[in-house]
């Protein structure tokens, strides 16, 4: 079965933190993917990866950055939190090969006080 | 802008019947389909991908296609209190990224 783990279920932080949201996958893909997910709006991309060390931003990167320094870990980086980053934050992975079929995480519930 | 369409809902039936969730999409190019199903604060988890034209079964599931009309529905048989849930449709092109439509709650009523 496949496994992408993320490293926290939820997490509270202060307005200015910089806050780090860690995602594991052990099925050896090549692809990982953030999303945040908000009422109304669905899930939105907000980075991906397609290899080890390469990023490229999704449809709302603004606010966030990434890291991809092995192939099973991918990372999101909120530098400054402000308060409209509250979101459930979803991971996924899927495979280059076969079906590309996404793969979730449990996700973060994330709230910036 | 490449969309997906959804009615947001919710829709509700009565169990035992048949549930049909409906989806368009913006992109002729598209060429693969996921029917995703989320509850609530939970991650969203695969029920059915489609690629070509036509139905495809898998238990208690269809997904039906149509290329042409730019149109993926997912049909859900002797529905249960448990199919309660949002259904995320899901549209790839050429590329790893998906397109995910807003999702439609559905509600099995006892």
């Amino acid at each position: 079965d496949v496994k992408v783990t993320q490293s926290s279920r939820y997490l509270v932080k202060r307005t200015g933190e910089k806050v780090f949201l860690e995602c594991v996958q052990d099925m050896d893909h090549e692809n990982m993917f953030w999303y945040r997910q908000d009422p109304g709006l669905g899930l939105r991309l907000i980075y991906f990866s397609y290899d080890v060390k390469m990023k490229e931003k999704g449809d709302i990167p603004e606010g966030y950055s990434v890291s991809r320094e092995k192939k099973e870990r991918f990372s999101l980086i909120l530098e400054s939190a402000s308060t409209n980053q509250t979101s459930m934050y979803l991971c996924a992975s899927s495979s280059s090969k076969g079906e590309n079929i996404q793969y979730f995480g449990a996700g973060t519930r994330l709230s910036v006080l | 802008q490449k969309e997906v369409e959804q009615n947001s809902g919710p829709l509700s039936v009565p169990e035992g019947a048949i549930a049909s969730l409906n989806c368009t999409y913006s992109d002729r190019v598209s060429q693969s389909f996921f029917w995703y199903r989320q509850y609530s604060g939970k991650s969203p988890e695969l029920i059915m991908s489609i690629y070509s034209n036509g139905d495809k079964e898998d238990g208690r599931f269809t997904a039906q296609l149509n290329k042409a009309s730019q149109y993926v529905s997912l049909l859900i048989r002797d529905s249960q209190p448990s199919d309660s849930a949002t259904y995320l449709c899901a549209v790839n092109n050429y590329g790893q990224n998906f397109v995910f439509g807003p999702g439609t709650r559905l509600s099995v009523l006892p």
